[in-house]
């Protein structure tokens, strides 16, 4: 079974600019996450879908970040216009219905703004 | 204070060698607990979940104390492919899944 993919596995942008990131989660699965590592910290929780309904999004950082999930099925997150602290990887995560479930990770998208 | 906290290390230890691994969560309210388990420029990987009671996993034992607010890891008889950086993460209760990590602790285990 595939796991978690997500695309591109590298970005390189210059401030100003936009990029779309994507993710496609296990097929089946409900609930799919966004999260966000930044160097030197801590993973960080950005949102939550439940099919293609946002549950939470406490966690985006501010208005230049948009989480779209088409259908319940694969999911972008767009950066628009990117500044310099956006960069970081982005983790999406996705599990089966029952929220407690396991959180199965995709490789990430190593996003470097300049 | 940081939400979860873990010694970030790094721990290097010889084959064979017993670790142990100590985090502290400061939200009260968290319910669930995960030891995951991350590779140099990999995904995170859920390792073992957290109980109450305690458990274990063949080498890996985690141990969860509610009033203290505290979770450990320990290894046992270490391995070269145990090398890696461990992840402690909370789950609130309410929060509808949303994974709170600690930094990590970076482990190194050398022949």
């Amino acid at each position: 079974e595939a796991g978690v993919t997500q695309f591109p596995s590298h970005s390189v942008i210059e401030k100003g600019q936009t990029v779309t990131l994507r993710c496609d989660p296990i097929s089946g699965h409900d609930n799919l996450y966004w999260y966000r590592r930044v160097m030197g910290k801590e993973i960080k929780f950005l949102l939550h879908f439940v099919k293609e309904s946002k549950q939470d999004e406490s966690g985006m950082p501010n208005n230049r970040f948009l989480a779209e999930r088409t259908g319940g099925t694969y999911s972008t997150l767009k950066v628009q216009p990117a500044e310099l602290e956006d960069s970081g990887v982005y983790f999406c995560a996705s599990s089966q219905q029952m929220v407690e479930n396991e959180q199965f990770f995709g490789p990430g998208t190593r996003l470097t703004v300049l | 204070r940081k939400e979860v906290e873990q010694d970030p290390g790094p721990f290097n230890v010889p084959e064979g060698a017993t670790v142990a691994f100590n985090c502290t969560y400061s939200n009260s309210a968290s319910q669930s607990f995960f030891w995951y388990r991350q590779d140099c420029r990999k995904e995170p990987k859920l390792l073992m979940s957290v109980y109450s009671s305690g458990n274990e996993d063949g080498r890996f034992t985690a141990q969860l104390n509610r009033a203290s607010q505290y979770i450990s890891l320990l290894i046992r008889d270490s391995k070269l492919s145990d090398s890696a950086t461990y992840l402690c993460v909370v789950n609130q209760r309410g929060s509808q899944g949303n994974l709170i990590f600690g930094k990590g602790t970076k482990l190194s285990v050398k022949p």
